[in-house]
């Protein structure tokens, strides 16, 4: 199975901020990383797939890079409504594996 | 609205079995694979099975695999997780989601179900 790495695991920040995580993967999976963002109570929500495409409706703010075994996730100019915990998932092969999420909290 | 509605979740006992449902509305259900996750308390995601958009091939996480049955019904929407022999590990809010096959993605998900095993 292919394990996923995330760092870091919570990260404190203020508005404004730039927020970038890290997702690495134990074997290349190629461009198949996908981001998601989670709010306490509710079901994750699509971010950016295939490492750098961002979903139809999240705010351009929200990027992301990176290929075979190393991803980030970067939030330029962090929003009220950004602090949550993000999860990153390898989509090459199943098992579907995820990391074990980064959490951004308000400093 | 695209729309995925879970529902079945509870309280079991150890050995015990329980049946979830989701039902999907407002796009073409059987072009799509669907998928169920599970979040522990205060945990990750954890995949657990897919099934394919004719509903016949069907992958599964190791642990799970011999205790939990995924199925679909295409007329009814629908796609099902039987679980059996349900361990206190298997405790989690469940959720499906729809899955592409091109790029593996996860949208939408439901609110998700809660199992709790425990006697």
């Amino acid at each position: 199975d292919i394990q996923m790495t995330q760092s870091p695991s919570s990260v404190s920040a203020s508005v404004g901020d730039r927020v970038t995580i890290t997702c690495r993967a134990s074997q290349d999976v190629t461009k198949s990383l996908i981001w998601y963002q989670q709010k306490p109570g509710k079901a994750p929500k699509l971010l950016i797939y295939t490492a750098s495409l961002l979903q139809s409706g999240v705010p351009s703010r929200f990027s992301g890079s990176g290929y075979g075994t190393e991803f980030t996730l970067t939030i330029s100019g962090l929003q009220p409504e950004d602090f949550a915990t993000y999860h990153c998932q390898q989509a090459e092969t199943f098992p579907l594996t995820f990391g074990g999420g980064t959490k951004i909290e308000i400093k | 609205e695209i729309q995925l509605v879970e529902s079945g979740g509870g309280l079991v006992q150890p050995g015990g079995s329980l049946r979830l449902s989701c039902e999907a509305s407002e796009f073409t259900f059987g072009n799509h694979w669907m998928t169920w996750v599970r979040q522990a308390p205060g945990k990750g995601l954890e995949w657990v099975a897919n099934i394919k958009d004719d509903r016949s091939g069907k992958y599964y996480l190791d642990s799970v695999r011999g205790r939990f049955t995924i199925s679909g019904d295409n007329t009814k929407n629908s796609v099902y997780l039987e679980m059996n022999s349900l361990r206190a590990e298997d405790t989690a809010v469940y959720y499906c989601a729809r899955y592409s096959g091109i790029h593996g993605w996860l949208d939408p998900w439901g609110r998700g179900t809660l199992v709790t095993v425990s006697s």
